[in-house]
């Protein structure tokens, strides 16, 4: 167990719905990842948060769009769904003590159909 | 473009022999590298981080090298058990501070009784 929860494990929705993804980081984690995961992409990172700001970015779509609140825990939100994001979608977090290591939570598996 | 290829998708060895695979990067000069372990369905769990100016980590029947001449690290299991058979992936962080990691594709290793 990583330390690192994140809900619901399974969504199912249609195309052009919104979903939102939680993940609640390792007690005391300031940064917050996430990554998605599909079987043509391999694991692809989104996005970053530290301490409830955005730090980094990377293949994340438009419609796609995150935050962290202050209790740390972190939301991704997908809107407009197509078939193609049907993925994995994964939070890490990562330490200040223990800098560079990120542990991954059990990832929500969405599919849209 | 950035890219990071591990040796081959699939990798079969017999119960107690060594495993190795291997992690090739270009276009990238990553601050430090980590091997991560990923059962199907489930989110990648660390295993042992590397830094530029190491050689080689071990831990337990673990061991990593980390050639940044080569721009190569080789992933060693050795004794290996069944257990051990899962999707081994290499990640690459980059030296700005976000560390965001950028992963191969994946070696899924099979041990077989």
């Amino acid at each position: 167990d990583s330390g690192v929860t994140q809900t619901p494990k399974h969504l199912i929705t249609a195309t052009g719905q919104r979903v939102t993804l939680r993940c609640s980081p390792r007690s005391g984690d300031l940064s917050v990842y996430w990554y998605q995961q599909s079987l043509d992409q391999g694991l692809q990172f989104l996005i970053q948060y530290y301490n409830g700001e955005e730090r980094a970015k990377g293949n994340i779509l438009e419609r796609f769009s995150a935050q962290q609140f202050p209790d740390l825990h972190s939301e991704l939100n997908l809107s407009s769904l197509e078939l193609g994001d049907s993925a994995l979608y994964f939070c890490a977090s990562r330490g200040t003590s223990d800098t560079d290591t990120q542990y991954f939570g059990p990832g929500t598996r969405l599919t849209v159909l | 473009s950035q890219k990071i290829e591990q040796n081959s998708e699939a990798l079969n060895i017999q119960e107690g022999k060594t495993a190795t695979l291997t992690c090739n990067y270009t276009n990238y000069s990553p601050a430090y590298l980590q091997w991560y372990r990923q059962d199907p369905g489930r989110g990648p769990v660390f295993l042992l981080l590397i830094r530029e100016n190491e050689k080689e980590k071990r831990k337990e029947r673990l061991k990593v090298t980390f050639d940044t001449t080569l721009k190569q690290s080789l992933f060693h299991i050795t004794a290996s058990q069944p257990a051990d058979s899962a999707t081994y992936l290499c990640a690459l962080a980059g030296s700005g501070s976000a560390r965001q990691l950028t992963f191969g594709s994946g070696t899924q290793l099979t041990v077989l009784p």
